[in-house]
């Protein structure tokens, strides 16, 4: 029930493609899914996040689409660039909320690994 | 905005004493405050959750009394390690959320060796 299932589990794309990385959920009471990019010995920074009142967001070169009746979203990276190439982990929170701060506990998927080539 | 620091970012410590991490929130105040733990190659797996003021919320199976957390202010949590082992030689990293949305935000992570 919480679980978040990503995949693919790596990715290898060439400059000026687009990487697609695709999550699911299983709880419908989540109800807050962000992307997390992490490069390696560094702590992992928000990258871009919707909530299921939008089915699609878009930043710079970062789009999330979002399909709730199939409980899926989905993080495309447009024009791939070899600086793109780290781990990419969706997640997602909600539900819980109250004091202790259960409602935002993310729950995240197992990571892709990118790699941009030239 | 919304700046996480941790310190140390790498700690070599011997077996059995103890390691403490800090985990700062620079420019919010967090009410709430994650630790995380991250494998080679694994995703992040959550310690325990805790809120200013109060005691942590430990995940299943994480030992309370081996992972001490405090979380003294609104923009200090710390993390002790006591009686450290090799096994615990892991990437700690915290994150922080103002509690407003469910945003979190990471600190950059500390490198713990035990030898």
């Amino acid at each position: 029930q919480q679980q978040v299932k990503q995949s693919p589990q790596s990715l290898i794309v060439q400059k000026g493609g687009i990487s697609i990385i695709n999550c699911a959920y299983e709880n419908t009471a989540f109800d807050y899914f962000p992307w997390y990019q992490q490069f390696p010995g560094k702590g992992p920074a928000l990258l871009i996040a919707i909530r299921p009142d939008v089915s699609e967001k878009k930043e710079g070169r970062f789009t999330i689409s979002f399909n709730k009746s199939a409980k899926q979203f989905s993080l495309h990276i447009m024009d791939s660039q070899p600086g793109d190439s780290a781990t990419y982990f969706c997640a997602a929170s909600g539900g819980g909320g109250g004091l202790t701060g259960g409602g935002n506990k993310l729950t995240f998927g197992t990571g892709t690994q990118l790699k941009v080539e030239l | 905005g919304a700046v996480v620091s941790q310190h140390p970012s790498r700690v070599i410590c011997k077996s059995g004493t103890s390691v403490k991490i800090e985990c700062r929130s620079l420019d919010f105040q967090a009410t709430t405050m994650f630790w995380y733990r991250q494998f080679p190659k694994q995703s992040l797996m959550l310690m325990a959750t805790s809120n200013e003021g109060s005691k942590a919320t430990y995940e299943q199976g994480v030992e309370k009394d081996k992972f001490l957390i405090n979380h003294a202010s609104l923009t200090l949590s710390t993390l002790t390690v006591t009686s450290a082992h090799p096994e615990d030689s892991s990437f700690y990293i915290c994150s922080a959320s103002s509690g407003r949305e469910n945003e979190q935000y990471f600190g950059p992570g500390t490198r713990l060796t035990v030898t």
